[in-house]
């Protein structure tokens, strides 16, 4: 167990629609990082947040938003959702804001759009 | 943006046998780390290899670096089925986005 919790595990929606994903950091982790793994794309860095502040911006889509409170918890808004959209979603965190450091992964949400 | 890339894409041992794996990436590290992923689930980070380090070991693992010629390698040794999992390298310097490779997908059968 990473300490790291997302949720949900599971969620299935239609085409259009918008979902949003949760994610806790381990405790006195700082920094929140998301990902998305599908079978075509591997695993992608989406997007950052230190404390609060976006950090780092990777290949996150304009319907695609994030962000983090200030008891740190972290939201991944997904919206006008198509089926290519279909993927795990991870969240990570760590303890500082540099990318250089350790990452701990969280079990991930399997979003699936139909 | 920094990418690793694993080498080889799959390998397939018996239980019992050492398992290697390397990686290379293109310009200069802050330090590098390596993690694995069972199935379906999170990353688990295994190591960090800092770029000043030459080799490292954690349990059965041991990992190399070799800043001249850009790559490191994972050498696990006396492989269980539980190591069967894929395993991603990834470079770091500071300020690069986080690019994970495709990974090597080891399969060890008993």
């Amino acid at each position: 167990d990473s300490g790291v919790t997302q949720t949900p595990k599971h969620l299935i929606t239609a085409t259009g629609q918008r979902v949003t994903l949760r994610c806790s950091p381990r405790s006195g982790d700082l920094s929140v990082y998301w990902y998305q793994q599908s079978l075509d794309q591997g695993l992608q860095f989406l997007i950052q947040y230190y404390n609060g502040e976006e950090r780092a911006k990777g290949n996150i889509l304009e319907r695609f938003s994030a962000q983090q409170f200030p008891d740190l918890h972290s939201e991944l808004n997904l919206s006008s959702l198509e089926l290519g959209d279909s993927a795990l979603y991870f969240c990570a965190s760590s303890v500082q804001g540099q990318g250089y450091n350790e990452q701990f992964f969280g079990p991930g949400t399997r979003l699936t759009v139909l | 943006s920094q990418q690793g890339e694993e080498d080889p894409q799959a390998l397939s041992i018996q239980e019992g046998e050492n398992a290697t794996m390397n990686c290379s990436y293109k310009t200069s590290i802050n330090n590098l780390q390596w993690y694995r992923q069972n199935s379906g689930r999170g990353l688990v980070h295994l190591i960090l290899i800092r770029s000043n380090e030459r080799e490292k070991h954690s349990g059965r693992l041991r990992v190399t670096l070799d800043t001249s010629k850009k790559s490191s390698s994972l050498l696990i040794t006396a492989s269980r089925a539980a190591d069967t999992a894929s395993y991603f390298c990834l470079p770091m310097e500071y300020g690069n986005k986080l690019v994970f490779g495709a990974g090597t997908i080891l399969r060890v059968k008993s």
